[in-house]
């Protein structure tokens, strides 16, 4: 859902579980997507990333899907684990002036439960 | 092989102070970009360089930051006068070339008192 500020969108499942994670995007423009994971304390870990002219690609256990129709980004994480709890943002790359800037989501939280 | 480096880790600083961050980023990389996150949001862009050159410094928020590469690998991040809502993590990333995958360092916690 939407949030303001510190209340970042949540996402809880369980060990084992597939976890979806969803990021809307603003620029039509935009022709690179990343997807990073940020645990507490550390910087943006890469995870997968996907060019607008694909709409799927797959890494290990992850796979990110890219509808430009409706400017949707989904990370799926498969059989999460514990180690998967951060916080996720997607992000996105206008090319054109805008070539070096990435522009983040809000994040949101993973919490994976044992 | 290395990843990004980023010093000091931790910075605590009074109103009014000039503060320095540094950014060592992996080696090999010509493109190296700064970015400032406040807490519970995602990193917001202030400026990318290509090789020595600052490509894009759009996102800086004032004439109190400045950043520079003087020999296309190590960056320094310099805030003039801090104040207090400068208080944040300052994060560099580096990537191959402009425009691919951004490597991300640990991020420096600046704390301004």
């Amino acid at each position: 859902g939407e949030s303001v500020g510190l209340h970042l969108p949540t996402l809880s499942v369980q060990e084992g579980d597939n976890s979806i994670i969803n990021c809307a995007y603003s620029n039509s423009a935009s022709d690179y997507f990343i997807w990073y994971k940020q645990e507490s304390g550390k910087g943006p870990q890469f995870i997968i990333d996907i060019r607008s002219n694909m709409d799927k690609r797959q890494g290990q256990r992850v796979t990110v899907l890219l509808n430009k129709t409706v400017k949707h980004l989904s990370l799926q994480i498969a059989a999460t684990q514990p180690g998967d709890s951060a916080v996720y943002f997607c992000a996105e790359n206008a090319g054109g002036t805008s070539y070096g800037k990435l522009t983040f989501g809000q994040g949101t939280i993973l919490t994976v439960h044992p | 092989g290395a990843g990004v480096s980023q010093t000091p880790s931790n910075k605590v600083t009074e109103k009014g102070k000039y503060v320095e961050l540094r950014c060592d980023p992996i080696s090999g990389h010509t493109a190296l970009y700064w970015y400032r996150q406040s807490l519970g949001q995602g990193p917001e862009f202030l400026i990318y360089f290509q090789g020595t050159g600052a490509a894009d410094d759009s996102g800086l928020p004032n004439d109190r930051f400045f950043a520079v590469r003087p020999e296309g690998s190590v960056s320094t991040l310099k805030i003039q006068r801090t104040e207090r809502g400068d208080s944040a993590v300052y994060l560099c990333a580096s990537s191959y070339q402009g425009g691919e995958t951004q490597y991300f360092g640990p991020g420096t916690r600046l704390l301004v008192l």
